[in-house]
């Protein structure tokens, strides 16, 4: 599985977009770009997934790069509750022999009031 | 629907004893994850159940780890005897099965401390 680059910590105003990057240099064709996020002393909680279109669901939206090699993921109205350490992971989607996720050690993200 | 369980949420042991942590998945989810959580690392993954057959176990240390799952539903990880660099958040996943890549679903965890 590719490696992702991403800033050890980040902060944003309550009420404010919160915007995540994370580099994938590396990226194989067939790899998809994965978001967890972990509160504190909780399990990882998925966030979205994408291949190479931006996709949107209720938590948030991702944004990639036409040649892949980087995204972001943005939270429209950052809220306290959204304190967390954010994770980037890319791995084969569908059709892998495993479903396999390497974490890195993430963006914590502190919402500011 | 339910969410991963597990027990015990904390445990303190001393080195050299053993442990062992439960995990029930969320109904219906065939494949079942345990991961080891070290302070300020993300998770690794330890093992991987498909059903009750092992698909990964490459990161787990066999000399002192083991974990079953019997049935195919729920699943136990022990460790013996513990050692002091063992102290971490156990954390149990599941997904399902014929979804393929589909998102993973995690518990709360478990905390061991070892003295």
């Amino acid at each position: 599985d590719a490696k992702t680059t991403q800033p050890p910590s980040m902060d944003c105003a309550e009420g404010r977009a919160a915007n995540l990057p994370c580099n994938h240099s590396t990226i194989s064709g067939n790899e998809y770009v994965y978001w967890y996020r972990q509160i504190h002393s909780q399990g990882p909680q998925y966030i979205i997934h994408g291949l190479k279109n931006n996709e949107t669901n209720e938590m948030a939206s991702l944004i990639i790069t036409e040649d892949r090699k980087s995204s972001t993921l943005i939270l429209p109205h950052a809220t306290l509750r959204d304190t967390a350490v954010y994770y980037c992971i890319v791995r084969v989607g569908y059709g892998g022999a495993t479903n396999k996720l390497i974490f890195g050690t993430g963006t914590l993200l502190a919402v500011q009031p | 629907e339910a969410g991963v369980a597990q027990s015990p949420r904390y445990k303190i042991i001393e080195k050299r004893q053993s442990v062992a942590f439960w995990c029930n998945p969320i109904s219906g989810h065939a494949t079942l994850y345990w991961y080891q959580q070290i302070l300020g690392q993300g998770p690794k993954l330890l093992i991987q159940f498909q059903n009750n057959g092992v698909v990964d176990d490459s990161q787990l240390p066999k000399d002192r780890f083991s974990a079953e799952r019997l049935k195919g539903v729920d699943s136990t990880l022990k460790i013996q005897p513990a050692k002091l660099e063992d102290s971490a958040v156990y954390l149990c996943a599941s997904s399902p099965e014929l979804r393929g890549g589909y998102e993973q679903y995690f518990g709360p965890g478990t905390r061991l401390t070892v003295t």
